[in-house]
């Protein structure tokens, strides 16, 4: 199994605020390697896939990169929508999740 | 534009099946494999794993939950369906049903549908 380990739990940040989360698998997952927003009662959505690659219709401000072990997705400038839990997803050797990183308004 | 929708009971007693539907419309059923995640309340993501409407139906499910679910394809009613058995209270979470992108990502994803493990 490929244990996704993503840091920081939670960050506490300010609208406006260029932030870097990360992402550490267990083992090489290349770029198989995907990133979700889910905001409070709401469905998860798909921001990047192959880990660097924006989804349909994600602003330019996401963006993902790294490979093998080390990744991260870095908001440019963050709005106040953007407030929300983000999970990474490796998907090289079967599926696994990160646990997931908290974005809280500073 | 593809759309997901989970139904099934939304209690399930202590030792028995917890089945669920999803119902897939705007896209075709046989174009793309489709999964199943799960999400306990207050908590993260986990996988249950995905299945292809192949004739042989091929799957791949989470080695943590493989010998207790079952997943299948029915073409007709393009529904993707999920059951797991003998579950317990750590079963209790919204389920959810999403459609596998190019690669095994999940690119679009059901409302998600709450299942609690009760008595």
């Amino acid at each position: 199994e490929v244990v996704m380990t993503q840091s920081p739990a939670t960050l506490s940040v300010s609208p406006g605020e260029r932030v870097t989360l990360s992402c550490r698998a267990s083992q090489s997952v290349i770029t198989n390697l995907a990133w979700y927003q889910q905001k409070s009662g709401q469905t998860p959505r798909l921001l990047i896939y192959g880990a660097s690659t924006r989804a349909t219709g994600i602003p330019a401000r996401f963006s993902g990169s790294g490979s093998g072990t080390e990744f991260t997705l870095t908001i440019s400038s963050l709005q106040s929508e953007d407030f929300a839990v983000y999970y990474c997803q490796q998907y090289k050797t079967g599926v696994n999740f990160g646990q997931g990183t908290r974005l809280e308004i500073k | 534009q593809v759309q997901l929708q989970e139904s099934g009971p939304g209690l399930v007693k202590p030792s028995e099946t917890l089945s669920l539907t999803c119902i897939v419309s705007g896209d075709s059923i046989t174009s793309y494999y489709w999964g199943w995640i799960r999400q306990p309340p207050g908590k993260g993501l986990e996988w249950i794993g995905y299945i292809y409407h192949s004739a042989s139906g091929s799957t791949k499910y989470n080695p943590s939950l493989k010998s207790r679910v079952t997943m299948s394809v029915d073409t007709s009613m393009s529904q993707v369906s999920l059951k797991v058995n003998s579950v317990t209270a750590a079963d209790t979470a919204v389920y959810y049903c999403a459609r596998l992108g190019a690669n095994y990502y999940f690119d679009f994803w059901g409302q998600g549908s709450l299942v609690t493990v009760s008595s």
